[in-house]
């Protein structure tokens, strides 16, 4: 059975730039969830999926920042414009319940911004 | 508000040394707890979870850790290093709310390196 899918693995940008992040869940979690680390702090949640509506976003830093998970499967981050202080790893997790007990994550995308 | 604290950043035992890396956490209802690890250049991997039940938790690689409500604390042991355990360890606590379970507080994590 296939894992979380990330991708891109790393990317480098401009300030100013956009990217956009790719996460492919395990076949059949309802639930997906955004986390980042930016350079020297913790991992933050960012927001919580069940299928394609949105449950938590209460993480989301700033309107930079829009998630989106159509048809309920695959979900995408994307930036616009990216900032310095955007740097850091994008980690994504799919779980099958909202309960906690199984959280699978991905192996995160590294961005920087230069 | 819930909170995790790791103690130490950096944590430096020899090889076949005790490894403790320390956990603390806040939490106004009975908490998952979790461990996980990042090894250089790789993503999360769960070590082990506490969520009801035993105490005691054994984890993968021979890391276990024990869930003592009393002191809110639930620290990762190991009986003896190995170099390969070197990596950033992570202790997260889960939502406080049923359905919160995914959104995990992490600590800050803790850099373990392993002396020959």
């Amino acid at each position: 059975e296939a894992g979380v899918t990330q991708f891109p693995s790393h990317s480098v940008i401009e300030k100013g730039q956009t990217v956009t992040l790719r996460c492919d869940p395990i076949s059949g979690h309802d639930n997906l969830y955004w986390y980042r680390r930016v350079m020297g702090k913790e991992i933050k949640f960012l927001l919580h999926f069940v299928k394609e509506s949105k449950q938590d976003e209460s993480g989301m830093p700033n309107n930079r920042f829009l998630a989106e998970r159509t048809g309920g499967t695959y979900s995408t981050l994307k930036v616009q414009p990216a900032e310095l202080e955007d740097s850091g790893v994008y980690f994504c997790a799919s779980s099958p319940d909202r309960f906690g007990n199984t959280i699978y994550f991905g192996e995160g995308s590294w961005l920087t911004v230069v | 508000a819930q909170s995790v604290t790791q103690l130490g950043s950096h944590v430096s035992v020899s090889e076949g040394a005790l490894v403790l890396l320390r956990c603390n956490y806040s939490s106004s209802v009975p908490p998952y707890l979790f461990w996980y690890v990042q090894y250089p250049n790789q993503g999360l991997q769960l070590l082990l979870k506490y969520t009801t039940g035993a105490t005691l938790v054994k984890g993968i690689n021979g890391f276990e850790a024990e869930f003592k409500k009393s002191e809110t604390s639930f620290h990762l042991t190991k009986p003896s290093a190995h170099m390969s355990d070197a990596a950033e360890y992570f202790c997260a606590v889960s939502g406080p709310l049923k359905n919160q379970g995914g959104k995990l507080i992490f600590g800050q994590g803790t850099e373990l390196s392993v002396k020959p």
